[in-house]
């Protein structure tokens, strides 16, 4: 599975967006970018994944370049309950979560 | 929606013991997998189940053991624990047969300190 690399910490103010990178250039063809949460110790919360496409849900919306090797999470209005760390990961279809570090998003008020 | 349940969602044992931890998907969920989250680390994958066969191993002491049964359950047997298996243990389910990509989503964890 690809490497990916996101910054440690981020800080956003309530209600504004926040924009989450992460680097994945070695990504394969058929690996897709999965994004999840973990606000403090509790199970990782699915978020949105995409393959090559931009995407979108009622929680956040996932653009990734065209040469797939880095996306951005946006959360457009974010609050103090999306304090939390954002892992982004890329896996084939079926295969297992590889966490990283990811990135630990602060919300303040 | 229902979600995935685990049980007990907190478990203290002593060095030398074992330990059952218990997994039930969300319905209709065929896949399984076991993470451990040892304290300031992140999620690290440990073994997964498609249709009761394993699919994946990972990093999982051989002390360790886990099945699938039937009703799609997985049980997850710690023997000889050790102070290092304090950790939250998450379990995450999903519906392989459905799609191509099959979204993992998690339980709440078992907390399981070992003195």
């Amino acid at each position: 599975d690809a490497k990916t690399t996101q910054p440690p910490s981020m800080d956003c103010a309530e209600g504004r967006a926040a924009n989450l990178p992460c680097n994945h250039s070695t990504i394969s063809g058929n690996e897709y970018v999965y994004w999840y949460r973990q606000i403090h110790s509790q199970g990782p919360q699915y978020i949105i994944h995409g393959l090559k496409n931009n995407e979108t849900n009622e929680m956040a919306s996932l653009i990734i370049t065209e040469d797939r090797k880095s996306s951005t999470l946006i959360l457009p209005h974010a609050t103090l309950r999306d304090t939390a760390v954002y892992y982004c990961i890329v896996r084939v279809e079926r295969g297992k979560l590889i966490f990283g570090q990811g990135t630990e998003l602060s919300v303040k008020p | 929606a229902a979600g995935v349940i685990q049980s007990p969602r907190h478990l203290i044992k002593e060095k030398r013991e074992t330990a059952t931890l218990k997994c039930y998907p969300i319905p209709r969920h065929d896949t399984v997998y076991w993470y451990q989250q040892g304290p300031g680390q992140d999620p690290q994958f440990l073994i997964s189940f498609y249709e009761k066969m394993q699919s994946d191993k990972g990093s999982i002491p051989d002390r360790f053991s886990a099945q699938q049964f039937s009703d799609y359950h997985s049980e997850l047997n710690m023997s000889s624990l050790e102070l290092g298996d304090s950790a939250l243990y998450f379990c995450a389910s999903s519906f392989l047969r459905r799609t191509s990509t099959d979204t993992q989503y998690f339980g709440p964890g078992t907390r399981l300190t070992v003195l």
